[in-house]
């Protein structure tokens, strides 16, 4: 099954700064997904970029997708302490199941 | 919005026990929920996928006769990890597609530990 690698996997960055993270996968998709998870809590669902897309905004987030280079990244500007928790990819292909990378963990320090 | 409950968010149970989790859409109607395994600081890995009324689809590795998913109507999926022992602690997420919209929507999770 394929699975995303998402770097750095872990990213401590002081509050106000902008945190990215990159995604990577092997397959071709349908569309990605980015999900946040706070510390032993279940997914909430970011935002959803389908593989016609090249960029989208939701807020602060800003998400890119190059499927020439099977990649994505997620930005989000002017991070908040609430902002710390782990963010996963997650990509959709042929089989419609969702497969997730393996999530980098973001710390926000005030 | 969607929600998806899980029941119990926690549960301590001894070695050779059996215990049930239970996963409900509550105001939608999900003919496709998925059973998520994580790992402390890892990723969601999926378990197995199942239909309502119907047979669940095991991933690779996943032991259908220890991990039994029962998906009995299209608001209730319930995962029974069977005679658990210490290496089946973990947090268990379940997921549900909506029929009509295709989304799909995370429970919030069950931390199984086994003594």
């Amino acid at each position: 099954s394929q699975q995303g690698e998402e770097d750095p996997q872990a990213l401590s960055i002081q509050e106000g700064e902008n945190a990215t993270m990159n995604c990577s996968y092997k397959t071709s998709i349908n569309n990605l997904q980015w999900y946040r998870q706070n510390s032993g809590r279940g997914l909430v669902h970011l935002i959803l970029i389908r593989s016609n897309e090249r960029e989208k905004h939701s807020g602060r987030l800003r998400v890119t997708l190059d499927t020439s280079k099977k990649s994505s990244s997620l930005l989000i500007t002017a991070s908040r302490a609430a902002d710390t928790a782990s963010y996963f990819c997650a990509t959709r292909g042929g089989g419609n199941k969702l497969t997730f990378g393996t999530g980098t963990q973001l710390k926000v320090e005030l | 919005g969607a929600v998806v409950s899980q029941h119990p968010s926690r549960v301590i149970c001894k070695s050779g026990t059996s215990v049930k989790i239970e996963c409900r859409s509550l105001d939608f109607q999900a003919t496709t929920m998925f059973w998520y395994r994580q790992f402390p600081k890892k990723s969601l890995m999926l378990m197995a996928t199942s239909n309502e009324g119907s047979k669940a689809t095991y991933e690779q590795g996943v032991e259908k006769d220890k991990f039994l998913i029962n998906h009995a109507s299209l608001t209730l999926s319930t995962l029974t990890v069977t005679s658990a022992h210490p290496e089946d602690s973990s947090f268990y997420i379940c997921s549900a597609r909506s029929w009509d919209t295709n989304e799909q929507f995370f429970g919030p999770g069950t931390r199984l530990t086994v003594l």
